[in-house]
């Protein structure tokens, strides 16, 4: 599997606090936001989404806020562990296909 | 189910020189897409399929042609690769309806020289 991550806004967390991860989007008709992470050598991998009627959905160890005004998308992982070190997107649904942000690296420091 | 599966892992090709990266999935879904995934850069879109028979173009489908003659593969073909296709590609697959929850295979790195 294969990876791409260079030259991101990376986040540097010490194990066990918390994240946040940002995401400002640009479509104000977009219905629907995921929140995808990719560790190095795989795959994006689906977290949690979130549609626009909604301003908060919690998953396991992550929170997903909506901020409709400004066209904000936040991730948040509760007590961040070594396996959360990824790239983390996020994306949103325009014209019923998946249109992606550029990443932001999260570093998990043991 | 082993998911969505690609092949090659990895790939040298020579301006000119044509070749197909395969994608494959094993769960049933109606939607499959093509991304390329450049440095720095998010997922764009180069080529997407809503069932069998029915393809469209992506945010960047220059260069590169599709087919979905079964539910289960949809390969992407490079006609007459260029330095700027260097990439890496990865394949996903999901259901229709409301959700876009996509399920990535683990990609191939493409080198054309």
């Amino acid at each position: 599997g294969e990876s791409v991550g260079l030259h991101l806004p990376t986040l540097s967390v010490q194990e066990g606090d918390n994240s946040i991860i940002n995401c400002a989007y640009s479509n104000s008709a977009s219905d629907y936001f995921i929140w995808y992470k990719q560790e190095s050598g795989k795959g994006p991998q689906f977290i949690i989404d979130i549609r626009s009627n909604m301003d908060k959905r919690q998953g396991q160890r992550v929170t997903v806020l909506l901020n409709k005004t400004v066209k904000h998308l936040s991730l948040q992982i509760a007590a961040t562990q070594p396996g959360d070190s990824a790239v983390y997107f996020c994306a949103e649904n325009r014209n019923n296909r998946l249109a992606f942000g550029k990443g932001n690296q999260v570093v998990v420091i043991p | 189910n082993a998911g969505v599966t690609q092949t090659p892992k990895f790939q040298v090709l020579k301006t000119g020189q044509s070749m197909t990266l395969q994608c494959a999935q094993d769960m049933n879904h109606e939607y499959m897409s093509w991304y390329r995934q450049d440095p720095g850069m998010g997922l764009r879109l180069i080529h997407y399929s809503v069932g069998a028979g029915i393809t469209d173009q992506g945010e960047v489908p220059n260069g590169y042609n599709v087919s979905r003659s079964t539910t289960e593969d949809f390969p992407l073909r490079l006609l007459s690769a260029a330095p700027s296709q260097t990439s890496v590609y990865f394949c996903a697959s999901n259901l229709a309806g409301d959700s876009y929850e996509q399920y990535f295979g683990p990609g191939t790195r493409l080198t054309v020289t």
